[in-house]
């Protein structure tokens, strides 16, 4: 069915290192790609997107790829800091309007 | 602007009581969808309208879950009985160009 896998569900780096988190989806009609940050207790939280028409798109140390060819597009964090730290969704668009989220990446940045 | 309104923020009710959740979208945006988050599932979409029309409510679990939007501005996802397995986090959230999540409303079901 329709739906969008994330990967890795855990990642732990130090700081300063980079971290990149996957995802595939399954829509070739998807065209549009957000990533989401949620901290422990609050609400998720836009922090770039990406549309079918782009292949890359950069804001300050955060990141993001598509290939849609491969149906994949990747969150690239760079010089990561321990506010980084929190769970990371991405989500793709499927027809009609909905957005599908994938399972969730939670990225611990040690100091 | 106040962004997406939810209440309440936090429930706890007991196994066969009704449950109400409210959500007032961001005004002008014309698509709203109603999520559950848990642990086990992530985040999964219940439902969506757009200008007001319920789209898709594949997502509803079953029977016992059902959803509004009399109005732009006013949507309510309610719960016939509860159930324990109902606890979750419940977001609200509205659309133009991109997604904008509420603070969410706590369930509790003991």
């Amino acid at each position: 069915g329709e739906n969008v896998e994330q990967h890795p569900s855990t990642l732990s780096v130090q700081e300063g290192d980079s971290a990149v988190i996957k995802c595939t989806y399954s829509d070739s009609a998807s065209n549009y790609f957000p990533w989401y940050k949620q901290e422990l207790g609050k609400r998720p939280q836009l922090i770039i997107d990406i549309r079918s028409n782009v292949g890359e798109k950069k804001d300050q140390r955060i990141a993001v790829t598509l290939n849609k060819t491969a149906k994949h597009f990747s969150l690239h964090i760079t010089e990561t800091q321990p506010e980084d730290s929190a769970v990371y969704f991405c989500a793709a668009n499927l027809k009609g309007g909905k957005l599908i989220f994938g399972q969730g990446t939670e990225l611990s940045v040690k100091p | 602007d106040a962004g997406v309104i939810q209440s309440p923020r936090h429930e706890v009710t007991e196994m066969g009581q009704e449950v109400t959740l409210r959500c007032k979208p961001i005004s002008g945006h014309n698509s709203l969808f109603w999520y559950r988050q848990t642990m086990m599932r992530g985040l999964e979409l219940l439902i969506y309208f757009n200008n007001n029309v319920p789209i898709d409510d594949s997502g509803m679990p079953e029977d016992r879950f059902s959803a509004k939007m009399p109005n732009a501005s006013f949507s309510t996802l309610k719960i016939q009985p509860s159930e324990p397995r109902d606890s979750a986090v419940y977001f609200c959230a509205s659309v133009v160009n991109t997604i904008y999540f509420g603070e969410g409303s706590w369930l509790t079901v003991v």
